[in-house]
This record gives C-alpha cells, sequence and structure tokens, in this order.
C-alpha cells in the first residue's frame, strides 16, 4: 500500500478542467511540498510542478495547491499531449524516505 | 540548460553488481543532490537514495542498504550508482534526478531528470 493515494484513472475532454489529488498524511503532505511528474509512454518523467511552483517551460493551464494533507494537480484547459500518467511525491520523515504515489492515468477524451 | 545523460542499458546475471552513471551540465554541479530513483515495469518509481556532490553525504532508503553505493565525480560533473547482489527483481529502469532546491532550502523534490538506463537481471 501507497503511504500516498492517487485515482488510478481520470479522464477528460480537450478544454475541460481536471483536477488529480494526492493524498498523504501528517508525516508526509501535510509536513512538505509535493512533486508532479509527468510520464508519457513510459519515457522519463518530466517535472510539471514543484509545490504550487510551475516548473520553467510548462504551460501555465498546469497548478498546484495543498489543503492538510491532500495535495492537488490541477490541468485547466486539457490539451491532448496531456494524457499521460502522473505521479505525486513528497518526504515522509517517519520512514525517512522519498514516496510517491501509485500513480493516475489522465487520459484526454 | 541543465541535462543529464545516462549510461546505455546493461545486461547482468544475478548475484553480480551494476553501475550506472549520470553526467550532468548546464549548472554548477556541487550545489544540488543527485537522487536516484528506479522504476520496475508497470510500477510507480521508487527512491533509492541521495548524494551531495559538495561533501559525498549520501542518504540511502533503507530498502536497498548495504546493496548501494552511491558517488561523485565532481571534476567530470558525474553522479555514479552501483547496485550489488542484483536480483530478478532489480530489473528497472533507473534515473538520476536533481534535488529542487529553492531560496537555499531544498525539500526533495526533482526538478530535472535523467532519460533513464534499463538493467535487466536475468539468468
Amino acid at each position: 500500500q501507497s503511504a500516498l493515494t492517487q485515482e488510478a484513472s481520470v479522464s477528460g475532454t480537450v478544454g475541460q478542467k481536471v483536477t488529480l489529488s494526492c493524498a498523504g498524511n501528517p508525516n508526509n503532505i501535510g509536513s512538505y511540498d509535493v512533486g508532479w511528474y509527468q510520464q508519457i509512454s513510459h519515457g522519463a518523467p518530466k517535472t510539471v510542478m514543484l509545490g504550487n511552483s510551475l516548473p520553467s517551460g510548462i504551460p501555465g493551464r498546469f497548478s498546484g495547491s495543498k489543503s492538510g494533507t491532500t495535495a492537488s494537480l490541477t490541468i485547466s484547459g486539457l490539451q491532448p499531449e496531456d494524457e499521460a500518467e502522473y505521479y505525486c511525491s513528497t518526504w515522509d520523515y517517519s520512514l525517512r524516505a522519498v514516496v510517491f504515489g501509485g500513480g493516475t492515468k489522465l487520459t484526454v477524451l | 540548460q541543465v541535462q543529464f545523460v545516462q549510461s546505455g542499458a546493461e545486461m547482468k546475471k544475478p548475484g553480480t553488481s551494476v553501475r550506472v552513471s549520470c553526467k550532468a551540465s548546464g549548472y554548477t554541479f556541487s550545489d544540488y543532490a543527485i537522487n536516484w530513483v528506479r522504476q520496475a515495469p508497470g510500477q510507480k518509481p521508487e527512491w533509492m537514495g541521495w548524494i551531495s556532490p559538495a561533501n559525498d553525504n549520501t542518504k540511502y532508503s533503507q530498502r536497498f542498504l548495504g546493496r548501494v553505493t552511491m558517488t561523485t565525480d565532481t571534476s567530470a560533473t558525474t553522479a555514479y550508482l552501483a547496485l550489488s547482489s542484483l536480483r530478478n527483481e532489480d530489473t528497472a529502469v533507473y534515473y538520476c534526478a536533481r534535488e529542487h532546491c529553492s531560496g537555499g532550502s531544498c525539500n526533495r523534490n526533482f526538478d530535472y531528470w535523467g532519460q533513464g538506463t534499463l538493467v535487466t537481471v536475468s539468468s
């Protein structure tokens, strides 16, 4: 069982707003920033969000937020190229390790 | 621009060791920790540990203690991951990733990734 829990799958149509969630606990998300990573067709992960900061080169339709022990990644204006697996991760101080969620498969209909 | 180029795919037999390299460019190598993350087929990523090129301090995941060694060569701006006593279950793509730091604070998130190195363990 993952320390971080993500939806297995989410889908949306082009132009729609979708939100992916990542649920943790006070030892991880409750205390540390969350990273979000996009993986297309089993290629190398690409960072799309660091806390609520957008990395250089990532479109502004991506945004990140956190409330308590749940982090969210929102894509406003979904595009076909956003179809991918998305993973969240953060530090867990009780496990003394970086932990990853199980991933969300985002499908653009 | 920040870039990481990793060494090529490896085929190894159980019980042997493997070393993967990660050549960094585009930034001051000693300023950021390098993390290693692996991903077995069909699985989520798994963190293995990090190394600080500034002082060679390391932190390894409990899962790999005793089998993993992370090193750096600052003159070559290259990080290395060595994994010993390989098992079939170590078959995975191994990634290096730079730790994100902002305003002097680093948070164990990753901003840049290497392209990955496939290590296949099979008899």
